[in-house]
């Protein structure tokens, strides 16, 4: 099976500090993804990478920044959390070509 | 327009009906389709993928695409509560050595015992 996991299931951190969200899948998938779910906007795209160092900015990439030096890691990073970043992050992963994608388990993020 | 649309919902219907899901899309490149379920506090699931036209069933799911209407859809038979969650239509658009996996906003469906 795959396993997609991000490193915390609840955050709580103060405006202003910069946040490390991280992911990491086992299927040596190509494709990873970041989202963020509000209630009544859906699943929106934040950033995606295709390949070890590669990214592309999703929908709503303003005030996020990702890394993926590893091909099996893809971080989401928050230079300077602020109140309006308050939400669920989903990262999720996929093969090749446009096959499926599996997500891991959420990190909800609270920005106080 | 946005990239995926659903019908908004929330769509109820009593157990053992059948419950109709429908998504488009904008994208003409689109190449791979899928649906997810999602309950209330848990991260999306796949529970069908298809990639051509026409029919496809798992169990008590098919979806059917139709690529020239840029139409997606679910249908579940014999609902049960069980299946009572937000549907998510998912899109993946090829750009070249890399692929976008948009989704819709999700329907709430909700099976009544």
């Amino acid at each position: 099976d795959v396993k997609v996991t991000q490193s915390s299931r609840y955050l709580v951190k103060r405006t202003g500090e910069k946040v490390f969200l991280e992911c990491v899948q086992d299927m040596d998938h190509e494709n990873m993804f970041w989202y963020r779910q509000d209630p009544g906007l859906g699943l929106r795209l934040i950033y995606f990478s295709y390949d070890v160092k590669m990214k592309e900015k999703g929908d709503i990439p303003e005030g996020y920044s990702v890394s993926r030096e590893k091909k099996e890691r893809f971080s989401l990073i928050l230079e300077s959390a602020s109140t309006n970043q308050t939400s669920m992050y989903l990262c999720a992963s996929s093969g090749p070509t446009g096959t499926e994608a599996f997500f891991g388990q959420g990190t909800r993020l609270t920005v106080v | 327009q946005k990239e995926v649309e659903q019908n908004s919902g929330p769509l109820s219907v009593p157990e053992g009906a059948i419950a109709s899901l429908n998504c488009t899309y904008s994208d003409r490149g689109s190449q791979s389709f899928f649906w997810y379920r999602q309950y209330s506090g848990k991260s999306p699931e796949l529970i069908m993928s298809i990639y051509s036209n026409g029919d496809k069933e798992d169990g008590r799911f098919t979806a059917q695409l139709n690529k020239a209407s840029q139409y997606v859809s679910l249908l579940i038979r014999d609902s049960q509560p069980s299946d009572s969650a937000t549907y998510l239509c998912a899109v993946i658009v090829s750009g070249g050595s890399n692929y976008k996996l948009t989704f819709g906003k999700g329907t709430l469906l909700t099976v009544n015992p």
